[in-house]
C-alpha cells in the first residue's frame, strides 16, 4: 500500500514562531502536493512539486514556502505563523495526472 | 475560470436508498475527474475517476460515477447507501493533460440515517 506520512497529527504554536511539516511518501512518486482544508473552502492548493528541488505555486502560496531536497520527503514552512494559518494541513502524493493522489492523515495546526 | 461546484452542503438519505452526490466543472480542455472520501479524523482516499472511455465508473465500497460531457457533471451514486457511508465526498477536476494539478470542489457531507 501507498503510504503517505505526516510528522505530526497536532501541532499548537505561537504567532510569529516558524513552523515546518514534514511529508514523507514511499512510493516514489514524482509529484506531491500541499492543501490546506478549511470548513466550507474545501481543499486548496498551497505547492506542489513535480521533482526535487523543483516546485510550482499554487493557489495560497502566500505565507507559505516549500522544500524538496529528496524525491520522498516534501516540508511545507511557514516562515512567520499567523493566527489566519490555523487549518488541518494535508500532505499528498501522485504518479501524473493520470493517477490519483494518495493522501496523509493531515496535520490540524493551531496557530494562538 | 475553471473550477468545481458541489452544490449541496450535506445530502441525507435512509439506509437502503439510492443516494447521488453531485458535482459540476468548468475546465476548459478535456477534463480528467475525481472522486474522494473524508471519514473523519482522517485523510482523503480515493474512491474512482474519469479519465477517458466509459461515461459510467465504478470505483470502491460500490460507488460508481456518470461523466456527462454536455451538462459537465459528473455526479457519484449508489444504489443502496449504507450508515457507514457517511463522509464527507470531494470531487476533483484535473483541468487538462498538461497539469498534475487537481481542483477540489468544496464538499458535500452525507448523512445516511438508520
Amino acid at each position: 500500500d501507498v503510504k503517505v506520512t505526516q510528522s505530526s497529527r497536532y501541532l499548537v504554536k505561537r504567532t510569529g514562531e516558524k513552523v515546518f511539516l514534514e511529508c514523507v511518501q514511499d512510493m516514489d512518486h514524482e509529484n506531491m502536493f500541499w492543501y490546506r482544508q478549511d470548513p466550507g473552502l474545501g481543499l486548496r492548493l498551497i505547492y506542489f512539486s513535480y521533482d526535487v528541488k523543483m516546485k510550482e505555486k499554487g493557489d495560497i502560496p502566500e505565507g507559505y514556502s516549500v522544500s524538496r531536497e529528496k524525491k520522498e520527503r516534501f516540508s511545507l514552512i511557514l516562515e512567520s505563523a499567523s493566527t489566519n494559518q490555523t487549518s488541518m494541513y494535508l500532505c499528498a502524493s501522485s504518479k501524473t495526472s493520470l493517477y490519483e493522489q494518495y493522501f496523509g492523515p493531515g496535520t490540524r495546526l493551531t496557530v494562538t | 475560470a475553471q473550477s468545481v461546484a458541489q452544490p449541496e452542503d450535506q445530502v441525507n438519505v435512509a439506509e437502503g436508498n439510492p443516494l447521488t452526490v453531485k458535482c459540476t466543472y468548468s475546465v476548459s480542455g478535456n477534463p480528467y475527474l475525481f472522486w474522494y472520501v473524508q471519514y473523519p479524523n482522517r485523510g482523503l482516499q480515493f474512491l474512482l475517476k474519469y479519465i477517458t472511455g466509459d461515461n459510467l465508473v465504478k470505483g470502491s465500497y460500490g460507488f460508481e460515477a456518470e461523466f456527462n460531457k454536455s451538462q459537465t457533471s459528473f455526479h457519484l451514486k449508489k444504489p443502496s447507501a449504507l450508515v457507514s457511508d457517511s463522509a464527507l465526498y470531494f470531487c476533483a477536476v484535473s483541468p487538462d493533460e498538461g497539469t498534475d494539478k487537481l481542483i477540489f470542489g468544496t464538499g458535500t457531507r452525507l448523512q445516511v440515517f438508520p
